[in-house]
C-alpha cells in the first residue's frame, strides 16, 4: 500500500497554462516536503511545510499544506517548459520519510 | 559546501557479481538514506543508517543486500549476485537528524546484463 498518493500521475500541458499537482493521504504528518526530480538526476528540495493550512510560494510555485496535515498541493502558474521534470511530495510521520507516487509533468513550448 | 555525493553514477554488473555503490552525505550530516528507483516511479525507502548503526532496514529485501555507515568514511549498498530485476536507480540522501530535510546525491544507476 502506498501511504501518499499524488495525482494526476501524468500531466502534459501547453507553455502559460496553470495546474495543480495533489498529493494524498490518510496519515498525519509533522511535516511535508515537495521536491523536483529531472532526468538522470537525483530529486532536488523546493520547499518543506510544516504548519496545518500554510502557504509557501516559491516564485510561481504556490505549496499548500491541508489543514489536518494529511495532504499537500502543488500549484504551477503559467508553466515553463524548466518546470518539466518528475514532481516528488514526501512526508515525515515522525518515525519515517515517506515518498508520494510521483507526478510527471511536460510543459510543451 | 559540498552536497551528497555518490559513486559511481553509472555501475554495470553481469548476473552473479556483486555491485558496491558509494554515498558521502553532506558535511555535517550524520544520517543516511537509500531510496531505490525504478524508470516513471516514485522512490521506494531501502534502509535508513546513522553512523555505525542501521536504524531501519524495513524496506530492504532480507537476501543478497546490505547496507553499512562505518564511523570514517562512506556508507556502502551492497547488492551481491545481481539479477536483472536489481537494474534501477539507486539514490542516497542526508540529513542532519530524523526529522530533518533530505539532500539527495545525483544517484548511481545500476545495469544488471
Amino acid at each position: 500500500t502506498q501511504l501518499l498518493e499524488q495525482s494526476p500521475q501524468f500531466l502534459s500541458i501547453q507553455e502559460g497554462e496553470n495546474l495543480t499537482v495533489y498529493c494524498n493521504s490518510s496519515s498525519v504528518f509533522s511535516s511535508l516536503q515537495w521536491y523536483r526530480q529531472e532526468p538522470g538526476e537525483g530529486p532536488v528540495l523546493l520547499v518543506t511545510v510544516v504548519t496545518g493550512g500554510e502557504v509557501k510560494k516559491l516564485k510561481r510555485l504556490t505549496f499548500q499544506f491541508g489543514d489536518a496535515r494529511k495532504d499537500s498541493s502543488l500549484h504551477i502558474t503559467a508553466a515553463q517548459p524548466g518546470d518539466t521534470g518528475l514532481y516528488l511530495c514526501a512526508g515525515d510521520t515522525g518515525n519515517q520519510f515517506y515518498f508520494g507516487t510521483g507526478t510527471s509533468l511536460t510543459v510543451i513550448p | 559546501n559540498a552536497g551528497v555525493m555518490q559513486n559511481p553514477r553509472h555501475l554495470v554488473r553481469r548476473r552473479g557479481q556483486e555491485a558496491r555503490l558509494r554515498c558521502s552525505p553532506m558535511k555535517g550530516h550524520s544520517h543516511v538514506y537509500w531510496y531505490r528507483q525504478l524508470p516513471e516511479e516514485g522512490l521506494k525507502f531501502m534502509v535508513y543508517l546513522q553512523k555505525e548503526n542501521i536504524i531501519d532496514e524495513s524496506g530492504m529485501p532480507k537476501e543478497r543486500f546490505s547496507a553499512e555507515f562505518p564511523k570514517e568514511g562512506p556508507s556502502i549498498l551492497r547488492i551481491q549476485q545481481v539479477v536483472r530485476g536489481d537494474s534501477a536507480a539507486y539514490f542516497c540522501a542526508s540529513s542532519p537528524g530524523l526529522q530533518y530535510e533530505q539532500y539527495f546525491g545525483p544517484g548511481t544507476r545500476l545495469t544488471v546484463t
